[in-house]
């Protein structure tokens, strides 16, 4: 397996663009997780799915912020309207979905918006 | 709910040297725990996990953790670190739920030195 995909690897956008963050988890991986870092604030957890449905958004900062999952192969993390203070690396990490499983993290979008 | 804490945020040690990194964890249920590594520009990646059984843990790397339940502590541990071991290390606790939820402690830099 190639493990979690994500893409694009680094986004440099201008303040007020959309911004689509992209995922492909593991398949037969049962949930999914977004995650930001920044040094400020460390590893912060987004979002997470599942079996696609949305279980805990309480982590999204603002409305700006959407997270979708379509299907069982791919998750999208939207921003719009991007601030510079968006900018940050994302991670996308997808688990088996029980509480003994670990979860297998993707390399990372770094998001860079002027 | 669950909660963890890494006592350290930065850890420098020299080449060879021993170390050991702190966490605990705050939980009215039983527990799994984890430690995750990451490499510089990478995405997390597993350590070591404790489920159940021994106390003490071994993983990649030379690095071993030990449960210690009546101190609520995971402490991960190595004999002689190398260049190679400097990353940030993550200490993180399920929520025994049936999503693979993590939560993560802040994180410790493990700095080793020539």
């Amino acid at each position: 397996d190639a493990g979690v995909i994500q893409s694009p690897r680094h986004e440099v956008t201008e303040m007020g663009q959309e911004v689509t963050l992209r995922c492909k988890p593991i398949s037969g991986h049962n949930s999914l997780f977004w995650y930001r870092q920044t040094m400020m604030r460390g590893l912060e957890l987004l979002i997470y799915f599942n079996n696609n449905v949305p279980i805990d958004d309480s982590g999204m900062p603002e409305d700006r912020f959407s997270a979708k999952m379509p299907n069982a192969s791919f998750s999208t993390l939207k921003i719009q309207p991007s601030e510079p203070r968006d900018s940050a690396v994302y991670f996308c990490a997808s688990s088996p979905g029980q509480g003994w499983d670990e979860q297998f993290f993707g390399p990372g979008t770094r998001l860079t918006v002027l | 709910a669950q909660s963890v804490t890494q006592l350290d945020s930065q850890v420098p040690v020299f080449e060879e040297a021993p170390v050991e990194l702190r966490c605990n964890y705050s939980s009215s249920v039983s527990v799994y725990l984890f430690w995750y590594v990451q490499y510089p520009n990478q995405g997390l990646q597993l350590l070591l996990k404790y489920l159940s059984g021994s106390t003490l843990v071994k993983g990649i790397n030379g690095f071993e953790a030990e449960f210690n339940k009546s101190q609520t502590s995971f402490h991960l541990r190595k004999p002689s670190v190398h260049i190679s071991d400097t990353a940030e290390y993550f200490c993180a606790v399920s929520d025994r739920g049936n999503t693979g939820k993590l939560i993560f402690g802040q994180g410790t830099t493990l700095q080793v030195k020539p």
